[in-house]
C-alpha cells in the first residue's frame, strides 16, 4: 500500500527566505507526483504536475522535482511572500497494487511566511 | 484552465434531513470524480469513485446508502448525504481527473454542518 510522508510538518520562515518542502512515497509505481495549496476552509489549488517520465517542473518561483527510483519529491520556492502561507500537499498517482487509479496523499506541511 | 466548480460553498441543515453537493466540471469532460472528506487539521479521505453512466465505487468503510453518488453526465456529479447527523458535519471536497495528463483539478470544498 502507497504511504506517503511529508516532512516538515511545519515550517515557519521570515519572508525572502527560500525553502525546501519534502515528500516521500514508498511504491515507485505511481503515474504522476502533483504538489497542492490549501488555504483554510477552501478546496486544492494544483501548483505543479510532475510525469513519472519527467524529472522537474517550474512555474515561477516554485520548482518541484522527483527521483522515482529514491521515492522523493522536492517543492522549492524561492524568496517565499507572507502570500505563499498556506498548507503544501503533495500527492502520488498509483500506478499499480490495491491503490491502482488514486491520489495518496501525504499529511502536508504547513508554511508560516512572516512578514 | 481546467476548472471544477462546487456547490454549495457552506451549508448548514438540521438532523435527520438529506443534503445534496454538486461538483462539476466547466472546461473539461471528466469521466471519473472523485469525493473526498476531510476532518479539521487532516489530510483528504477519499470516500468514493464516481464514473459516468455507472455506479460508484465507495472506500472502505464509507456508507453507500448515508452517501448517495450520481455521475449521470461527463460534467457533473453529485453527492447526497442521506438522514444527515452531526456526525456527518465535515468539508467535502470533489475532484475531476483530466483525461489529457491525468492531473487532479479539485473543486472549492463544502462545508457541512448538521445541527
Amino acid at each position: 500500500k502507497q504511504e506517503v510522508t511529508q516532512i516538515p510538518a511545519a515550517l515557519s520562515v521570515p519572508e525572502g527566505e527560500n525553502l525546501v518542502l519534502n515528500c516521500s512515497f514508498t511504491d515507485s509505481a505511481i503515474y504522476n507526483l502533483q504538489w497542492f495549496r490549501q488555504d483554510p476552509g477552501k478546496g486544492l489549488t494544483s501548483l505543479l504536475l510532475i510525469q513519472s517520465s519527467q524529472r522537474e517542473q517550474t512555474s515561477g518561483r516554485l520548482n518541484a522535482s522527483l527521483d522515482k527510483s529514491s521515492g522523493r519529491s522536492t517543492l522549492y520556492i524561492a524568496a517565499s511572500q507572507p502570500g505563499d502561507s498556506a498548507t503544501y500537499l503533495c500527492a502520488g498517482l498509483n500506478a499499480g497494487g490495491t491503490s491502482y487509479g488514486k491520489l495518496t496523499f501525504g499529511q502536508g506541511t504547513i508554511l508560516t511566511v512572516h512578514p | 484552465g481546467a476548472v471544477v466548480s462546487q456547490h454549495p460553498s457552506w451549508v448548514i441543515c438540521k438532523s435527520g434531513t438529506s443534503v445534496k453537493i454538486e461538483c462539476r466540471s466547466l472546461d473539461f469532460q471528466a469521466t471519473t470524480m472523485f469525493w473526498y472528506r476531510q476532518f479539521p487539521k487532516q489530510s483528504l479521505m477519499l470516500m468514493a469513485t464516481s464514473n459516468e453512466g455507472s455506479k460508484a465505487t465507495y472506500e472502505q468503510g464509507v456508507e453507500k446508502d448515508k452517501f448517495l453518488i450520481n455521475h449521470a453526465s461527463l460534467t457533473l456529479s453529485t453527492l447526497t448525504v442521506t438522514s444527515a447527523h452531526p456526525e456527518d458535519s465535515s468539508f467535502y471536497i470533489c475532484s475531476a481527473r483530466r483525461v489529457v495528463d491525468y492531473g487532479y483539478t479539485f473543486g472549492s470544498g463544502t462545508r457541512l454542518t448538521v445541527v
